[in-house]
């Protein structure tokens, strides 16, 4: 299965600041995912990202807020923008869903807004 | 609208006991489930994958069983250690490809 390479691990960033995650995955994979866990709960999904098209955002999640780019088969990044302390979570990306396959996921970027 | 449960939610054990966590989906039809551990603060590590067809996976110590027609699965851990401390989450696969998601069992493994 895929290897995914999430960076930044953590960050404390200043509210209404902007910050970007970047996933590279170690092989070629069609569809990429966003998630959003926040403290205690289990993940939510942001949005869907095949390269190539627009990312499918969830509702409740919007392109301003959480603009997504795709640019090849083993890179994409997740735009936290405009923070607010409700914004701290951990983030985290995911590959995989190929018939016969599972998930893979990165190993998470922990944010803080202050 | 398929929706995972997971039972207990937490759970501690002294080191060395067999322990089951459970997950149940109330849709039938799913393609695949996962089970996944987490640490604290960190990203999720697949354990096992058991395809729709299959009735269950095993890897080292673990072993998980799917039965679709009751809508659950067990993720069976053996003789446990307190690096097996963790949230475990199951995840059923759905026709969109997405990810359904169980709220999660915290385990704690007493030494």
């Amino acid at each position: 299965s895929a290897v995914i390479s999430q960076k930044p691990s953590r960050d404390i960033c200043q509210r209404g600041t902007s910050l970007t995650i970047q996933c590279q995955v170690d092989s070629q994979v069609t569809m990429m995912f966003w998630y959003r866990q926040q403290p205690g709960q289990s993940l939510t999904l942001i949005a869907t990202a095949n390269q190539g098209s627009e990312a499918t955002y969830e509702s409740g999640f919007v392109i301003d807020k959480f603009p997504i780019s795709r640019p090849n088969l083993t890179f994409s990044t997740l735009t936290v923008s405009n923070m607010s302390p409700e914004d701290s979570s951990i983030y985290l990306c995911s590959a995989g869903g190929q018939t016969g396959y599972g998930y893979t996921f990165g190993s998470g970027t922990r944010l803080t807004v202050v | 609208k398929q929706e995972v449960t997971q039972i207990p939610a937490a759970l501690s054990v002294p080191e060395g006991e067999n322990l089951v966590l459970n997950c149940s989906f109330t849709d039938s039809a799913i393609y695949n489930l996962q089970w996944f551990r987490q640490d604290p603060g960190k990203g999720l590590t697949s354990l096992l994958l058991i395809q729709s067809s299959q009735r269950e996976q095993t890897s080292g110590r673990l072993n998980a069983s799917l039965d679709k027609s009751s809508g659950r699965s067990t993720l069976y851990i053996a003789a446990s250690q307190p690096g097996d401390s963790a949230t475990y989450l199951c995840a059923v696969r759905d026709s969109n490809y997405q990810l359904i998601w169980g709220a999660g069992t915290k385990l704690i493994i007493k030494p």
